[in-house]
């Protein structure tokens, strides 16, 4: 079974700082998404990587796949309260393994 | 319109008891799943159906069982409910693996 560890697991920071949480992968995986949870609510899709290497940014959110694919990072500059919330990654596969998460709360 | 929605949202119930959860998504997608997110928040899927079929059981006790009418709707009944089984359940929908939608998650508490 593929496993996704997240790190860190906690993260708590001031509005206004930047940050990266990681995805590691015990093997390669072909594609892997990462999705936020807000409380009370379900994950939500922020991005699917597939390519080695690649980089995708949405707003403030810098998205990397690592070369070797079985790494993803997912960096926010300048936070704010709204990013708060529980960030999954995924594999992208028929089964949506997630991995372990981290639940980043961001204080005013 | 919701894409998935689940009901009910919340379920307190005393154990011994049988419930049941209902999921229905207006995606048009052909996969269903079944997600428990436990206390420390980790989401592990439990059941996968396409297209009315089981496709996924992932070691979940026989006390819970599915049910897919149509490629729509996806339901879970429990048996027996234990103290263990207290989690939020989620449901999600996505066309062949791809992007998942979940639902909002029913909360169940056994008492």
């Amino acid at each position: 079974t593929q496993l996704l560890e997240q790190s860190p697991q906690f993260l708590s920071i001031q509005e206004g700082e930047n940050l990266t949480v990681y995805c590691n992968s015990s093997s390669v995986f072909s594609s892997l998404q990462w999705y936020r949870q807000e409380p009370g609510e379900g994950p939500v899709l922020l991005v699917t990587v597939v390519t080695g290497g690649e980089v995708k940014k949405l707003k403030r959110l810098t998205f990397q796949f690592g070369d070797a694919r079985k790494d993803s990072s997912l960096h926010i500059t300048a936070a704010q309260p709204g990013d708060t919330g529980l960030y999954l990654c995924a594999l992208g596969n028929e089964k949506l393994t997630f991995g372990t998460g981290t639940r980043l709360t961001i204080i005013p | 319109d919701t894409a998935v929605s689940q009901t009910p949202k919340y379920l307190v119930t005393q154990m011994g008891n049988d419930k049941s959860i209902k999921c229905e998504q207006n995606l048009g997608h052909d996969t269903m799943y079944w997600y428990k997110q436990d206390s420390k928040k980790f989401l592990k899927i439990m059941f996968s159906y396409n297209n009315k079929e089981l496709i996924i059981n992932e070691t979940v006790p026989n006390r819970f069982s599915p049910k897919s009418p149509d490629k729509a709707h996806l339901n879970l009944h429990i048996n027996s409910l234990e103290l263990g089984d207290s989690a939020v359940y989620f449901c999600a929908s996505s066309q062949k693996g791809t992007v998942a939608f979940f639902g909002q998650g029913t909360r169940l508490t056994v008492v």
